[in-house]
């Protein structure tokens, strides 16, 4: 299938790490995604990652994947609350170029 | 434009109505994507159209969809005998090419509302 999933919720304090993890299906995808929406905006672009990569670092944010186990996170540094949002992740099938969206986690800061 | 832009940002229609949204793509984007996302919900893939091949309309949920685009511009996506489950938030998105790893530019939706 083309599932691609996520935990739907997490909760961090301001200052700490915030890690989203995320499950994806096609071994054969080329590109992972990560996109951030704010209440009430459309999908912003934060990072991705080829899938010939391990990890990625983008200032605040590390993208680590395991390609062995489809499995793909993200990780962001000193959380702040600007960064309570819904996080989605994605996948590029090489095939068809479709990117197939998990379900989104919403990323609560607290402060 | 500068960004993906979208109309209308909102639209409330009764059931049974068609409607029409559009999009218009950043210029010089061959891939064009429609999307949906219901309230709370990830974003379901719907029709992709890049360049002049066939658009990809394998999401699509019913005959009451369909979207079109002239070239490499304006796309339109139709729902026809409107019903209350098509509300949602429509998203489209473009890109360079399906190949290129940037990812999508999305546009901030149109918010339909079937009443």
């Amino acid at each position: 299938g083309e599932d691609v999933e996520q935990s739907l919720f997490l909760s961090v304090r301001e200052g700490d790490s915030s890690v989203i993890n995320c499950t994806y299906t096609d071994s054969s995808s080329t590109y992972l995604y990560w996109y951030k929406q704010e209440p009430g905006a459309g999908l912003q672009l934060l990072t991705y990652i080829f899938s010939n990569m391990d990890m990625k670092q983008d200032q605040r944010l590390t993208v680590l994947l395991n390609k062995k186990d489809k499995h793909l996170s993200l990780r962001i540094a000193d959380t702040q609350t600007g960064d309570s949002a819904i996080y989605f992740c994605a996948e590029k099938h090489s095939n068809t170029g479709k990117l197939i969206f998990g379900q989104g986690t919403t990323l609560q800061v607290k402060p | 434009g500068a960004g993906v832009s979208q109309s209308p940002s909102n639209k409330v229609t009764e059931k049974g109505k068609d409607v029409e949204l559009r999009c218009d793509p950043i210029s010089g984007h061959t891939a064009l994507y429609w999307y949906r996302q219901r309230l709370g919900q990830g974003l379901e893939f719907l029709i992709y159209f890049q360049g002049n091949s066939a658009p990809d309309k394998s999401g699509l949920p019913s005959d009451r969809f369909s979207a079109e685009r002239t070239g490499e511009s304006v796309s339109t996506l139709t729902i026809q005998r409107t019903q209350q489950e098509d509300s949602a938030v429509y998203l489209c998105a473009s890109s360079i090419t399906r190949d290129r790893a940037i990812g999508y530019t999305f546009g901030s939706g149109t918010r339909l509302t079937v009443v």
